[in-house]
């Protein structure tokens, strides 16, 4: 079964610096990945996903995530973070069986920004 | 958008009580999938449907249940409420079982607040 690492609990940036947040998975071939935002009180939306091909994978927002297959993670970058970026941030994975097997998210890290 | 709906967006009620929380799936989604959300235990993915027929189970409590019906919407209903049963309920659909079918799209939440 694949599981999901998010190391860093909370990420406190500066507004304009560069962000990454790290995301390790575990699973025995390729996964599908996928990056998800929350903003306060509000439901996951979809920033960016991996599939297969280009290991950098551009999203929405200006983010971006690179699929390391020897490093198994799939880091989520930002250069130059906004404050309408402080939000809790999901790392998901997905088996490419063709059983049924539902994404496995992190517990997610937190991301604060200041002035 | 995701195209994902729940109702209500906000219930309050008291311990002892039943709810029962809906979820429209986004157009031509097979897949209905519930999850819960509070401070301590983060993202705990509660229960799958797949085209009216449970296709896996999380961490569901025995006083949760949930159905999904011929028209693909879901409801899941909490019974005998407790106080720890406060937090965000989700609600994800994804077009399938498997793969880069299992994309989830994520509603707004429906917020449960047990007094």
């Amino acid at each position: 079964a694949q599981s999901v690492t998010q190391p860093d609990i909370h990420i406190t940036v500066s507004e304009g610096a560069s962000l990454e947040l790290r995301c390790n998975y575990s699973y025995g071939a390729t996964p599908y990945l996928f990056w998800y935002v929350q903003s306060p009180g509000q439901g996951l939306q979809l920033l960016l996903k991996y599939f297969s091909g280009d290991t950098l994978v551009q999203g929405i927002k200006g983010f971006e995530a690179e699929f390391k297959r020897s490093q198994s993670s799939f880091n989520l970058r930002k250069p130059s973070v906004h404050w309408s970026d402080a939000a809790e941030y999901f790392c998901a994975v997905g088996a490419r069986s063709t059983g049924n097997t539902p994404l496995v998210f992190g517990k997610g890290t937190r991301l604060s920004v200041i002035a | 958008d995701s195209g994902v709906t729940q109702t209500p967006k906000h219930l309050i009620t008291a311990t002892g009580q039943r709810v029962t929380l809906r979820c429209s799936p986004r157009s031509g989604d097979l897949s209905v999938y519930w999850y819960q959300q509070s401070l301590d235990q983060g993202l705990q993915f509660l229960i799958q449907y797949y085209n009216g027929e449970e296709r896996a189970k999380g961490n569901i409590l025995e006083r949760f249940s949930a159905q999904q019906f011929p028209d693909l919407h879901s409801e899941l209903n909490l019974s005998s409420l407790e106080l720890g049963d406060s937090a965000l309920y989700f609600c994800a659909s994804s077009p399938g079982l498997a793969g880069r079918y299992n994309e989830q799209f994520f509603g707004p939440g429906t917020r449960l607040t047990v007094l």
